[in-house]
């Protein structure tokens, strides 16, 4: 079974300056998608960036952009530029590209990460 | 803009009642799921459904069932409330063809069970 592991529970960062939160997942597919949602205090969860595991290219969205690393089957996600609408918790999460159950989400247990002004 | 709407946003119930969480989405999508998230175990799936009137275990379905009637809604159903089912209830929906694309959550419900 797929498995997403975030070591990270809590982080925090300088405004303005950069993090990185650590993802590693476990899995015999080929064919799979890595996503990174960002949830903030009381309000809603939204994806922040998504990685196809077939693009050897890392995605890249504004300030936030992943190190995917396959082989080592890692998916790192790194803020620049740190703003205080940062402060959330970030959740890694995995999905097989194909298959009965293709919309189902595996999430790692997700990192708080503090923004210090 | 995809829309995922929950019925309440806070509620309180008592042990032994039967609580309806109710979510609607408004982008057609095929998918539907019930996620629970407590702290330091993250989201974990209860339920899902591909289409209506189509549903499947999730890994922790236990004292929980679901009802989908309608394309756009999905009932989340706790036949009788526990102290155990006290966390945050997360409705989200897909869909299923575009296989890349992400899920969108719904704003959650806090339910607290006394």
């Amino acid at each position: 079974a797929q498995t997403v592991t975030q070591s990270q529970p809590e982080m925090s960062v300088q405004e303005a300056e950069t993090v990185t939160l650590s993802c590693t997942y476990d899995t015999s597919e080929s064919d799979y998608y890595l996503f990174w949602y960002k949830q903030p205090p009381s309000r809603q969860m939204i994806l922040v960036i998504r990685q196809e595991a077939y693009k050897q290219q890392n995605a890249t969205e504004n300030r936030f952009s992943v190190n995917f690393q396959k082989a080592a089957k890692s998916f790192s996600l790194k803020i620049s530029d740190s703003q205080l609408g940062d402060a959330a918790m970030y959740f890694c999460a995995y999905r097989k590209g194909y298959g009965g159950s293709q919309g189902n989400l595996i999430f790692g247990k997700g990192t708080k990460l503090s923004v210090k002004p | 803009d995809v829309k995922v709407t929950q019925s309440s946003r806070y509620l309180v119930k008592r042990t032994g009642e039967k609580v309806f969480l109710e979510c609607v989405q408004d982008m057609d999508h095929e998918n539907m799921f019930w996620y629970r998230q407590d702290p330091g175990l993250g989201l974990r799936l209860i339920y899902f459904s591909y289409d209506v009137k189509m549903k499947e275990k999730g890994d922790i379905p236990e004292g929980y069932s679901v009802s989908r009637e309608k394309k756009e809604r999905f009932s989340l159903i706790l036949e009788s409330a526990s102290t155990n089912q006290t966390s945050m209830y997360l409705c989200a929906s897909s869909s299923l063809g575009r296989v890349w694309e992400t899920q969108y959550f719904g704003p959650g419900t806090r339910l607290l069970v006394l």
